[in-house]
């Protein structure tokens, strides 16, 4: 199996301040078939299922405001929110589906300082 | 718009069968190159992958489950399900049905309690 690691676990940033997170995984999640990461990021609220912000390691899905970015390629990624808003307090998760089983990092858990 | 809504009892005792099932509006299940995932995730814990089906019937499921888990698609139904056998209180968690690998689209979640 492909372990994703993600730091840190807890971040707590000033509104309208960066907040970054990592994700690693154990192995390459380089497609060479068409180039591609495969890893996505996911939002998650209290209460609520995950929110796919971001696939292919740095494609926005439709929707999701542009100050949510992801970067990086084969093994290491981030996700970065450019100027943290109240709302995006939750729990972030980065998952690789690149070979089964597909699997999540442990999240990271965003509050507000 | 799709939606998926998840179904089945919210308890279960051990040693039995957890059957879930997944019913998906606003778009055809048999439509498109899609899979179509289950996901859990323990109380208070992170996502755990489960499995899926793809578009050809081929399914996948994680190894952490010793061979437990079979999901299964009826197209006529537009519904895909989830039966995890032999459960044990380790299995009480929500359970998430979801299109897609890299899911775009999530059901609300089930709790499925196990005990006696």
């Amino acid at each position: 199996d492909i372990v994703m690691t993600q730091s840190p676990d807890s971040l707590a940033v000033s509104l309208g301040e960066r907040a970054t997170i990592n994700c690693k995984s154990s192995q390459s999640v380089l497609s060479s078939s068409n180039n591609k990461n495969n890893l996505a990021w996911y939002q998650q609220k209290p209460g609520q299922p995950p929110n796919l912000l971001i696939y292919w390691a740095s494609t926005r899905e439709s929707g999701v405001p542009d100050r949510f970015s992801g970067s990086g390629s084969g093994t290491d990624f981030t996700l970065t929110i450019s100027s943290l808003q109240a709302e995006d307090v939750a729990v972030y998760y980065c998952q690789q589906y690149y070979s089964t089983p597909f699997t999540f990092g442990q999240g990271t858990r965003l509050d507000i300082k | 718009q799709v939606q998926l809504q998840e179904s089945g009892p919210g308890l279960v005792k051990p040693s039995q069968t957890l059957s879930l099932t997944c019913t998906v509006s606003g778009g055809s299940i048999s439509s498109g190159f899609y899979s179509w995932t289950w996901i859990r995730q323990h109380p208070g814990k992170g996502l755990e992958w489960i499995g899926y089906i793809n578009y050809s019937g081929s399914t996948y499921y994680s190894p952490s489950l010793k061979s437990r888990a079979t999901i299964s698609v009826d197209m006529s139904k537009n519904q895909f399900s989830l039966k995890l056998t032999s459960v044990t209180a380790a299995d009480t968690a929500v359970y998430y049905c979801a299109r897609g690998g890299a899911p775009d689209y999530w059901g609300q979640g089930t709790l499925v309690t196990v005990s006696s």
